[in-house]
């Protein structure tokens, strides 16, 4: 596509409910980046996929926070048994990858709301 | 572990003045530096990005200049215009590959 897509572009969910938030990178991106950005505050860096490499999982912040990516194509973040805390917006971005300039492109986000 | 600051955290300024936006972070070892602009309640765009080789970078109004050594970096918009009100982050990367390390950013409003 023309640019990242992101899906859905709000979710209310209740507390302890699972929710899947997804990502459609640019075309030809081998890089896709997750964050997450609560009200009020700046860009917080949850995970990174780089085409077939381990992916970085290091920004993280519970066991209850996965993420996949098949190939260099969509990805998924879930959160399972949701929590207040993770109300926030999920924003994602993909780049070309390794050997380019880094310039980042992101999607509108995903607002997610948890009563 | 790298760290990015934004000062000042918000700004205002009648339309046509300059806008000088401040970055700074603390380890100078750095792949790029990349400015992005967020309107409320969208995602970010990209405005300007500069490899660590550069010492700036100009796109119509907006010039960045990088100082990798005094770990600075500057954002300037000429002749500012209400369309310019937006929050304006600014991120780090250290390697070809890996996370951008954001600032907290520069909310700005330009009043008529």
């Amino acid at each position: 596509g023309a640019g990242v897509s992101q899906s859905p572009s709000n979710k209310v969910t209740e507390k302890g409910k699972d929710v899947e938030l997804r990502c459609d990178p640019i075309s030809g991106h081998t890089a896709l980046y997750w964050y997450r950005q609560r009200l009020g505050q700046g860009l917080e860096f949850l995970i990174y996929f780089q085409g077939n490499s381990a992916p970085d999982k290091s920004g993280l912040p519970s066991d209850r926070f996965s993420a996949e990516r098949t190939g260099e194509s969509v990805s998924t973040l879930t959160i399972q048994r949701t929590q207040q805390e993770d109300s926030a917006v999920y924003l994602c971005a993909s780049s070309l990858g390794q050997s380019d300039t880094g310039e980042l492109f992101f999607g509108e986000g995903s607002r997610l709301t948890v009563l | 572990k790298q760290e990015v600051t934004q000062i000042p955290a918000a700004l205002s300024v009648p339309e046509g003045e300059n806008l000088v936006l401040n970055c700074s972070f603390t380890d100078s070892a750095i792949y790029n530096l990349q400015w992005f602009r967020q309107d409320p309640g969208k995602g970010l765009t990209s405005l300007l990005l500069i490899q660590s080789s550069q010492r700036e970078q100009t796109s119509g109004r907006l010039n960045a200049s990088l100082d990798k050594s005094s770990g600075r970096s500057t954002l300037y918009i000429a002749a500012s215009q209400p369309g310019d009100s937006a929050t304006y982050l600014c991120a780090v990367q250290s390697s070809s590959w890996g996370k951008l390390q954001f600032g907290a950013g520069t909310q700005v409003v330009v009043t008529p």
